[in-house]
Order: C-alpha cells, then sequence, then structure tokens
C-alpha cells in the first residue's frame, strides 16, 4: 500500500513570509507525528496528533509553529514569518495507536529560508 | 525532559566486522527503544527495536540490547557489509506516547 507522503519535498522562501508543509498519513494510522531533522543533526521531535485526543505540542520551538490534522487524515505544519534558523528538512511519521509502534517516516520537505 | 545520548558519531569498520553503537536515556520511565537507519537522502527506516521487558533481541546480523538499571541500550551489527553503511538512531519514548526522543546519529561507514 502507499506509504507516507508529504509535499512539497522542496520549499525554498524567503525570510519572513509563512509556510505550510502538508503530510499524507498511512490509511488507518491513528497516530501523526511531526520532527524536524536539521543538516547533519538528529530528529527533533515537534508535535504528535492521537485519534481525538488533544495533540501534544510540546516540541514545537515557538509561538510561530502550528500544526493542525483533519480526523485520522492530511495533517498541516505551518511556519509563519518564517527565519533562516527553520531551514532544515521536515519529516512526517505515522503509526497504529500508541504504546510503542513502529512509526513510518515520510519523505519530508526540505525546507530552505534566503 | 528526556534527552538520548548517542556514541559515537562516526563509526569506521572493515567489512565483516562487528560494529557496536550505544545510548543512555535519562527518563527512567522509557519504555521503548527503537532503531532506525537513515541512508544518505532518504527516509529513517525502522530497523530493530526493543521494550523494556526484554534485555536482548535478536534479528539476523543486528542486536539491542538494554540495560534498565544503567539506562543505556547498544545496536550491535555483526559481518558488517558496505549496504550497512549510513547514519544510524537510537531513540527512547514512553508507554503513554509515541513522542520519540531520538539520539544525535553515528555515520557508520563500512569499506570493503
Amino acid at each position: 500500500g502507499a506509504g507516507v507522503s508529504q509535499s512539497p519535498s522542496n520549499k525554498v522562501t524567503e525570510k519572513g513570509k509563512d509556510v505550510e508543509l502538508r503530510c499524507d498519513p498511512i490509511s488507518g494510522h491513528t497516530a501523526l507525528y511531526w520532527y524536524r531533522q536539521r543538516l547533519g543533526q538528529g530528529l527533533e521531535f515537534l508535535i504528535y496528533f492521537q485519534g481525538n485526543s488533544a495533540p501534544d505540542k510540546s516540541g514545537l520551538p515557538s509561538d510561530r509553529f502550528s500544526a493542525e490534522r483533519t480526523g485520522e487524515s492530511v495533517s498541516t505544519l505551518t511556519i509563519q514569518r518564517t527565519q533562516q534558523e527553520d531551514s532544515a528538512v521536515y519529516l512526517c511519521a505515522s503509526s497504529w495507536g500508541s504504546g510503542g509502534r513502529e512509526q513510518y517516516f515520510g519523505p519530508g520537505t526540505r525546507l530552505t529560508v534566503t | 525532559g528526556e534527552n538520548v545520548e548517542q556514541h559515537p558519531s562516526t563509526l569506521s569498520v572493515q567489512e565483516g566486522d562487528s560494529a557496536v553503537i550505544k545510548c543512555t536515556y535519562s527518563d527512567s520511565a522509557s519504555n521503548y527503544f527503537p532503531w532506525y537507519k537513515q541512508e544518505l537522502g532518504k527516509r529513517p527506516q525502522l530497523i530493530i527495536d526493543i521494550r523494556s521487558n526484554v534485555g536482548e533481541k535478536k534479528d539476523q546480523r543486528i542486536a539491542v540490547t538494554l540495560n534498565k538499571t544503567a539506562k543505556h541500550f547498544s545496536l550491535h551489527i555483526t559481518e558488517t557489509q558496505p549496504e550497512d553503511s549510513a547514519v544510524y538512531f537510537c531513540a527512547a519514548s514512553k508507554g503513554n506516547t509515541d513522542k520519540l526522543i531520538f539520539g544525535t546519529g553515528t555515520r557508520l561507514q563500512v569499506f570493503p
């Protein structure tokens, strides 16, 4: 079946502009996660959605970052007033439920803020 | 909050040798420990995971060990092959959430 997909694959934006990144999880996966990966570094947790529960936003670095998810389907990550330090690959992952289940990653969106 | 440290940052081995990567975690409530492999320009993929009720798990050439008392876990790759060359990430999470806290990664190079 289809894996996790993300769009766009690459995004170049000017400092101060808003960007919206999209994630389509694997059908039926109730959990969805966003991570950020700066060049040559590890994955940094941003936000986690599980079913109809309130999202865990503890990883969002500032109030310029927000994310939404419609039911158990697509999610969008929005970054307002982008800064150069926001440049990174943004990875989305999904899994069946919670409690230590494999997370399947999408290909990521490479964001470059000029 | 939870912190995961990973060592070494780079590791070079000769084909056929073994490779060991070590991680330590800070939150004693963590109970799920996956390892992901990320090839250059590609997405991370799970290669093996272990839960806190198990001390060791093996899958062909790959094994993971967990020491809950010391709060550390290790990845062991035996009979390394050039295609094992990649960046490997350890991670930890707690039972009621799958929020993964990742280590900083180990770049493994296997020379033929």
